[in-house]
Protein backbone atom coordinates (compact mmCIF):
# COMPACT_ATOMS: atom_id res chain seq x y z
CA UNK A 1 0.00 0.00 0.00
CA UNK A 2 1.27 3.43 -0.75
CA UNK A 3 1.57 5.75 1.79
CA UNK A 4 3.93 7.98 4.16
CA UNK A 5 6.11 6.23 7.01
CA UNK A 6 7.00 8.34 10.13
CA UNK A 7 9.11 6.38 12.71
CA UNK A 8 9.33 6.59 15.71
CA UNK A 9 5.87 6.97 17.12
CA UNK A 10 7.13 8.30 19.85
CA UNK A 11 10.97 9.65 20.70
CA UNK A 12 12.05 10.93 24.22
CA UNK A 13 15.36 12.86 24.41
CA UNK A 14 17.28 14.76 26.38
CA UNK A 15 17.35 18.25 26.52
CA UNK A 16 20.86 19.61 24.17
CA UNK A 17 20.45 16.66 22.04
CA UNK A 18 20.05 16.77 18.50
CA UNK A 19 17.49 14.20 17.02
CA UNK A 20 16.08 13.41 13.88
CA UNK A 21 12.90 12.42 12.70
CA UNK A 22 12.34 10.29 9.85
CA UNK A 23 9.50 10.57 6.76
CA UNK A 24 9.12 8.07 4.20
CA UNK A 25 6.79 8.01 1.18
CA UNK A 26 5.77 5.60 -1.50
CA UNK A 27 3.15 7.43 -3.34
CA UNK A 28 5.85 8.87 -5.88
CA UNK A 29 5.33 12.60 -4.66
CA UNK A 30 8.05 15.38 -5.43
CA UNK A 31 6.65 17.50 -2.64
CA UNK A 32 7.10 16.69 1.28
CA UNK A 33 6.61 18.71 4.37
CA UNK A 34 7.18 18.73 7.80
CA UNK A 35 4.54 20.33 10.46
CA UNK A 36 4.82 21.07 14.39
CA UNK A 37 1.55 20.55 16.14
CA UNK A 38 1.01 21.68 19.73
CA UNK A 39 -1.96 21.14 21.50
CA UNK A 40 -5.02 23.38 21.25
CA UNK A 41 -3.42 24.59 17.99
CA UNK A 42 -3.43 24.34 14.18
CA UNK A 43 -0.37 22.81 12.32
CA UNK A 44 2.57 24.96 11.48
CA UNK A 45 4.89 24.75 8.48
CA UNK A 46 8.77 24.32 9.73
CA UNK A 47 10.17 23.36 5.97
CA UNK A 48 9.07 22.04 2.81
CA UNK A 49 11.01 20.55 -0.27
CA UNK A 50 8.82 20.51 -3.91
CA UNK A 51 12.34 18.37 -5.54
CA UNK A 52 15.51 16.27 -4.41
CA UNK A 53 18.29 18.57 -2.99
CA UNK A 54 16.09 21.70 -2.87
CA UNK A 55 14.19 22.09 -0.10
CA UNK A 56 12.57 25.93 1.88
CA UNK A 57 11.83 27.53 5.11
CA UNK A 58 8.53 27.75 6.59
CA UNK A 59 7.11 29.58 9.22
CA UNK A 60 8.71 28.45 12.37
CA UNK A 61 12.47 26.84 10.28
CA UNK A 62 14.42 27.80 13.53
CA UNK A 63 16.14 25.52 15.43
CA UNK A 64 15.29 22.63 13.04
CA UNK A 65 17.13 21.26 9.54
CA UNK A 66 16.39 18.88 6.96
CA UNK A 67 17.37 17.39 4.33
CA UNK A 68 16.13 16.04 0.75
CA UNK A 69 18.90 13.88 -0.73
CA UNK A 70 16.59 10.98 -2.25
CA UNK A 71 13.13 11.65 -3.39
CA UNK A 72 11.80 9.05 -0.55
CA UNK A 73 12.63 10.43 2.01
CA UNK A 74 12.36 13.94 4.09
CA UNK A 75 14.56 13.81 7.37
CA UNK A 76 13.75 16.47 9.92
CA UNK A 77 16.59 17.34 12.76
CA UNK A 78 15.37 19.03 16.11
CA UNK A 79 18.56 20.45 17.03
CA UNK A 80 19.34 21.95 20.51
CA UNK A 81 18.85 25.48 19.07
CA UNK A 82 15.05 24.55 19.10
CA UNK A 83 13.84 26.55 22.31
CA UNK A 84 10.39 24.08 22.87
CA UNK A 85 10.89 20.72 20.90
CA UNK A 86 8.26 19.15 22.72
CA UNK A 87 5.43 18.52 19.94
CA UNK A 88 3.86 16.13 17.81
CA UNK A 89 5.65 16.25 14.49
CA UNK A 90 3.37 15.45 11.22
CA UNK A 91 5.29 14.72 7.58
CA UNK A 92 3.11 15.45 4.51
CA UNK A 93 3.78 14.86 1.04
CA UNK A 94 2.21 16.01 -2.57
CA UNK A 95 2.19 16.27 -5.55
CA UNK A 96 4.00 18.80 -8.23
CA UNK A 97 3.51 20.98 -10.36
CA UNK A 98 1.46 22.58 -7.77
CA UNK A 99 -2.23 23.20 -8.75
CA UNK A 100 -5.90 23.68 -7.51
CA UNK A 101 -6.50 20.97 -5.13
CA UNK A 102 -3.83 19.36 -4.94
CA UNK A 103 -4.28 17.73 -1.23
CA UNK A 104 -1.69 16.88 0.99
CA UNK A 105 -1.09 13.24 2.64
CA UNK A 106 -0.42 12.90 6.10
CA UNK A 107 1.58 10.46 8.08
CA UNK A 108 0.76 9.41 11.45
CA UNK A 109 3.12 11.68 12.95
CA UNK A 110 6.26 11.21 15.55
CA UNK A 111 5.64 12.50 18.95
CA UNK A 112 9.02 13.92 20.20
CA UNK A 113 9.46 14.82 24.04
CA UNK A 114 12.41 16.72 25.52
CA UNK A 115 12.83 16.66 29.03
CA UNK B 1 -1.38 37.46 5.13
CA UNK B 2 -3.44 34.57 4.07
CA UNK B 3 -5.62 33.13 7.73
CA UNK B 4 -8.20 30.37 8.81
CA UNK B 5 -10.20 30.87 11.90
CA UNK B 6 -12.40 27.88 13.18
CA UNK B 7 -15.16 28.07 16.03
CA UNK B 8 -13.62 26.92 19.33
CA UNK B 9 -14.29 23.80 20.57
CA UNK B 10 -15.09 21.32 22.16
CA UNK B 11 -18.39 21.11 20.34
CA UNK B 12 -20.55 18.11 22.12
CA UNK B 13 -23.10 16.26 20.59
CA UNK B 14 -25.18 13.08 20.80
CA UNK B 15 -25.45 10.72 18.47
CA UNK B 16 -27.45 11.48 15.77
CA UNK B 17 -27.42 15.37 16.34
CA UNK B 18 -26.68 18.09 13.34
CA UNK B 19 -23.23 19.27 13.40
CA UNK B 20 -21.96 22.66 12.28
CA UNK B 21 -18.42 23.71 12.40
CA UNK B 22 -17.64 27.10 11.31
CA UNK B 23 -14.52 28.17 9.24
CA UNK B 24 -13.87 31.69 8.04
CA UNK B 25 -10.71 32.42 5.78
CA UNK B 26 -8.89 35.37 4.56
CA UNK B 27 -6.78 35.22 1.56
CA UNK B 28 -5.81 37.07 -1.95
CA UNK B 29 -6.66 35.31 -4.53
CA UNK B 30 -9.16 32.28 -4.85
CA UNK B 31 -7.83 29.38 -2.61
CA UNK B 32 -8.68 25.85 -2.87
CA UNK B 33 -9.98 24.98 0.52
CA UNK B 34 -10.24 21.63 2.90
CA UNK B 35 -11.27 19.86 6.09
CA UNK B 36 -8.89 17.56 7.50
CA UNK B 37 -9.61 15.25 10.40
CA UNK B 38 -7.56 13.90 12.80
CA UNK B 39 -8.06 11.12 15.31
CA UNK B 40 -6.84 10.72 18.81
CA UNK B 41 -2.78 9.96 18.42
CA UNK B 42 -2.91 9.67 14.67
CA UNK B 43 -1.99 11.59 11.29
CA UNK B 44 -4.62 13.88 9.27
CA UNK B 45 -6.74 12.93 6.50
CA UNK B 46 -8.21 14.90 3.87
CA UNK B 47 -12.18 14.87 4.53
CA UNK B 48 -13.35 16.54 1.75
CA UNK B 49 -12.18 19.52 -0.32
CA UNK B 50 -13.43 22.42 -2.68
CA UNK B 51 -11.35 24.60 -5.64
CA UNK B 52 -13.18 27.31 -6.44
CA UNK B 53 -16.74 29.11 -5.36
CA UNK B 54 -19.88 27.43 -4.49
CA UNK B 55 -18.45 23.94 -5.34
CA UNK B 56 -19.47 21.76 -2.70
CA UNK B 57 -17.06 19.05 -1.14
CA UNK B 58 -18.62 16.17 0.40
CA UNK B 59 -17.40 12.77 2.10
CA UNK B 60 -18.49 10.17 4.68
CA UNK B 61 -22.25 11.87 5.11
CA UNK B 62 -20.32 15.24 5.65
CA UNK B 63 -20.46 18.48 3.41
CA UNK B 64 -18.85 22.05 3.07
CA UNK B 65 -19.49 25.14 0.42
CA UNK B 66 -16.97 27.10 -0.84
CA UNK B 67 -18.82 30.55 -0.37
CA UNK B 68 -16.94 33.31 -1.65
CA UNK B 69 -18.79 36.28 -0.79
CA UNK B 70 -18.91 35.45 3.24
CA UNK B 71 -15.34 33.75 2.64
CA UNK B 72 -16.44 30.53 4.23
CA UNK B 73 -16.17 26.82 4.40
CA UNK B 74 -18.48 25.40 6.93
CA UNK B 75 -18.42 21.79 7.85
CA UNK B 76 -22.10 20.07 7.99
CA UNK B 77 -23.28 16.39 9.28
CA UNK B 78 -27.01 15.39 9.39
CA UNK B 79 -26.59 12.77 11.65
CA UNK B 80 -23.21 12.51 13.70
CA UNK B 81 -22.08 9.62 15.13
CA UNK B 82 -19.94 8.37 18.07
CA UNK B 83 -16.95 7.40 15.72
CA UNK B 84 -16.97 11.16 14.54
CA UNK B 85 -15.75 12.03 17.37
CA UNK B 86 -11.98 13.29 16.60
CA UNK B 87 -10.50 17.21 15.41
CA UNK B 88 -11.40 18.64 12.27
CA UNK B 89 -8.95 21.52 10.85
CA UNK B 90 -10.15 23.58 8.28
CA UNK B 91 -7.24 24.64 6.02
CA UNK B 92 -6.97 27.03 2.72
CA UNK B 93 -3.45 26.19 -0.14
CA UNK B 94 -1.78 29.40 0.08
CA UNK B 95 0.64 30.76 -2.81
CA UNK B 96 2.48 28.90 -5.17
CA UNK B 97 4.05 26.54 -3.15
CA UNK B 98 0.98 24.37 -2.15
CA UNK B 99 1.43 25.90 1.49
CA UNK B 100 -1.73 24.75 3.65
CA UNK B 101 -2.82 27.42 6.29
CA UNK B 102 -4.68 25.10 8.74
CA UNK B 103 -7.09 27.05 11.52
CA UNK B 104 -6.37 26.22 15.20
CA UNK B 105 -8.69 22.69 14.84
CA UNK B 106 -12.21 21.87 16.67
CA UNK B 107 -12.61 19.03 18.94
CA UNK B 108 -16.17 16.84 18.36
CA UNK B 109 -17.21 14.81 20.89
CA UNK B 110 -20.39 12.37 20.29
CA UNK B 111 -22.01 10.45 22.97
CA UNK B 112 -24.28 7.92 22.57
Amino acid sequence: DGGITQSPKYLFRKEGQNVTLSCEQNLNHDAMYWYRQDPGQGLRLIYYSQIVNDFQKGDIAEGYSVSREKKESFPLTVTSAQKNPTAFYLCASSIVPVGQGNEQYFGPGTRLTVT
Amino acid sequence: GDSVTQMEGPVTLSEEAFLTINCTYTATGYPSLFWYVQYPGEGLQLLLKATKADDKGSNKGFEATYRKETTSFHLEKGSVQVSDSAVYFCALLSGGYNKLIFGAGTRLAVHP
